[in-house]
């Protein structure tokens, strides 16, 4: 199974600032997956980061609002950006599991975002 | 278009008694299944998965699953439920995107599990 790690765990933010969310996955993977957990929701996908090319984003999530680099194939990030209090959420990345085996996703522990 | 119905938002059980959390998919093509448990402040647990085969899956903890394919159920069972069981347990589903990677998984809105002594 993969390892995936992510900083920072929780964070309390002011209202327009931006915060960067890191993920580390501990072997080589294509895909990288950002969802958002809204406080008592389920998961819901915001983008796709493929290693060379731009993240894939659903609908209603745009890259001004959560840019997205995928520098390398163990690594991204999630940049929330000019933040309101409706961003307050879980933020968790995912990727197919390494090893060998890449018909599972893994997720890493969450962000917990707060904005006041 | 794809989509995953829990239709039970919260379930309250004894401990020592058993458990089915149920589990609905709409999905276009053959679908991979997954089970999922979130304790608070974690991330998500495996808990097992489906992809082909024999339709009843063991998974951690003691929990397996069965796969419906006419009923498009995926539902979570469990025997015996500990108090360690109590959290939220979500059903995903999802396919491959590029050869045998698997791509984004659709969750459904979670099942929150309150276990009494």
């Amino acid at each position: 199974s993969a390892v995936i790690s992510q900083k920072p765990s929780r964070d309390i933010c002011q209202r327009g600032t931006s915060l960067t969310i890191q993920c580390q996955v501990d072997s080589q993977v294509t895909m990288m997956f950002w969802y958002r957990q809204q406080p008592g929701q389920s998961l819901t996908l915001i983008a796709t980061a493929n290693q060379g090319s731009e993240a894939t984003y659903e609908s209603g999530f745009v890259i001004d609002k959560f840019p997205i680099s995928r520098p390398n194939l163990t690594f991204s990030t999630l940049t929330v950006s000019n933040m309101s209090p409706e961003d307050s959420s879980i933020y968790l990345c995912s990727a197919p599991g390494g090893g060998g085996s890449t018909d599972t996703q893994y997720f890493g522990p969450g962000t917990r975002l707060t904005v006041l | 278009a794809q989509s995953v119905t829990q239709p039970d938002i919260h379930i309250t059980v004894s401990e020592g008694a058993s458990l089915e959390l149920r589990c609905n998919y709409s999905y276009g093509a053959t679908p991979y299944l997954f089970w999922y448990v979130q304790s608070p402040g974690q991330g998500l647990q495996l808990l097992l998965k489906y992809f082909s085969g024999d339709t009843l899956v063991q998974g951690i903890k003691g929990f397996e699953a069965e796969f419906k394919r006419s009923q498009s159920s995926f539902n979570l069972r469990k025997p015996s439920v500990h108090w360690s069981d109590a959290a939220e347990y979500f059903c995903a589903v999802g396919a491959p995107d590029r050869g045998s990677t698997l791509g984004r998984l659709y969750f459904g809105r979670g099942t929150q599990l309150t276990v009494w002594p």
